[in-house]
Order: structure tokens, then C-alpha cells, then sequence
């Protein structure tokens, strides 16, 4: 079946610590987000890549950290310096036809540092 | 910056009865999507909507893209227990190979 994987579906943290959160897709698309939403708000941008070997900012990116060597993956680095990393972190792909540019998403992973 | 605005935030029906969210953006969009996250779920794409004035269905589920490619509502008729989650409406930003996402409308279908 071709999808996103994220992993682990929770994940518990002390504060201070770094922690990476894994993505992977075997849809074979260009592009890959990571996302944050926090509780009765929207998904806000933090990551993006539209190929293997480049990324660019979103919104909020200040304490984050991404990489892309390899099409299938975009891991996720939550920082020290994220002031408040307790959230619902979504990692998304999609395909670009044109304007056509439907979102497939991951099952997220739930953060908590404590 | 570009902003995209939902409202309502929140919105409590019988079931049976209708429902509708609207989506507002700062700037003219090239075109916009609506996904649906079920609770504790994630987003799952509905539909996306590109020509102005353009208006497509989903069974129970209108969607509408206004004149002005700024504007959007969804409008689900008879709701059921099946249609609770929240909805969010997404524009490009940029390049297009981003989205802006509305802050969502949370619709609760009470039995």
C-alpha cells in the first residue's frame, strides 16, 4: 500500500532534550511538509521540500531543523530552542500537476515534552 | 501576509440538520482546497476548487468557489454522526506548492 508512515504515534521527551520525528513515503512524490497544529487551531507550516537535497523555511521554523537526502524521507529535529514543542506534528507529501496540489498526510506523531 | 479565515470556529447541530463553513481569504487565490480531520485523526483531502465562481458536490457535500476566487463555503445538507470532525479550507501561498490553512471549522452532529 503507498502512503506515509510517521513514527512513533506518540512521544514523550524531557525538556532540553532534541528529538527527531520520522517520515516516509513511498507515494513518490516531489514534494514533502512538516506541519504543527496545535490544540482547536489550523496546521501551521514549519518545513517544506520540493526535492531531494533542498528545503525551505515555512512559518514557523525557529527551532526546528529538517533534512532531505533521500526522496522518501524528511526527519524532523525539534530543538532545545523550540519554546514550546508540546504539539500535534503532521508530515505531508504531494504531487504538482499544474495547479493540482492535493495534500496526502501522515497519521502525526503527538509530541509532549515534559 | 496572506491570511485565510474560517468561521465559524465551532459549530454544534442536530443531526439532520444543515451545516455550513465559510472561508475567507486576504488575497485572491488560484484556487482552494477543503480537507476533513476526523477527532484525532488526520487531514484527508476532499476536493479543490480552481474556476471562479465554480461549484462541485459530494453527495451531501456542496462547495462553492466565489467570484472573486477570495471566498469559499462548504455546505453539507442533513448532516449525520459520520460527517463530525473539523474542516479546513487551504489556499497557495508562494510558489503554490504551499498552502495557507484556514484555522478550521470543529462541526459536532449530535444524535
Amino acid at each position: 500500500d503507498g502512503g506515509i508512515t510517521q513514527s512513533p504515534k506518540y512521544l514523550f521527551r524531557k525538556e532540553g532534550q532534541n528529538v527527531t520525528l520520522s517520515c516516509e513515503q513511498n507515494l513518490n512524490h516531489d514534494a514533502m511538509y512538516w506541519y504543527r497544529q496545535d490544540p482547536g487551531q489550523g496546521l501551521r507550516l514549519i518545513y517544506y521540500s520540493q526535492i531531494v537535497n533542498d528545503f525551505q523555511k515555512g512559518d514557523i521554523a525557529e527551532g526546528y531543523s529538517v533534512s532531505r537526502e533521500k526522496k522518501e524521507s524528511f526527519p524532523l529535529t525539534v530543538t532545545s530552542a523550540q519554546k514550546n514543542p508540546t504539539a500535534f506534528y503532521l508530515c505531508a507529501s504531494s504531487i504538482y500537476f499544474g495547479t493540482y496540489n492535493e495534500q496526502f498526510f501522515g497519521p502525526g506523531t503527538r509530541l509532549t515534552v515534559l | 501576509g496572506q491570511q485565510v479565515m474560517q468561521i465559524p470556529q465551532y459549530q454544534h447541530v442536530q443531526e439532520g440538520e444543515d451545516f455550513t463553513t465559510y472561508c475567507n481569504s486576504s488575497t485572491t487565490l488560484s484556487n482552494i482546497q477543503w480537507y476533513k480531520q476526523r477527532p484525532g485523526g488526520h487531514p484527508v483531502f476532499l476536493i479543490q476548487l480552481v474556476k471562479s465562481g465554480e461549484v462541485k458536490k459530494q453527495k451531501r457535500l456542496t462547495f462553492q468557489f466565489g467570484e472573486a476566487k477570495k471566498n469559499s463555503s462548504l455546505h453539507i445538507t442533513a448532516t449525520q454522526t459520520t460527517d463530525v470532525g473539523t474542516y479546513f479550507c487551504a489556499g497557495p501561498k508562494g510558489s503554490a506548492r504551499q498552502l495557507t490553512f484556514g484555522s478550521g471549522t470543529q462541526l459536532t452532529v449530535l444524535p
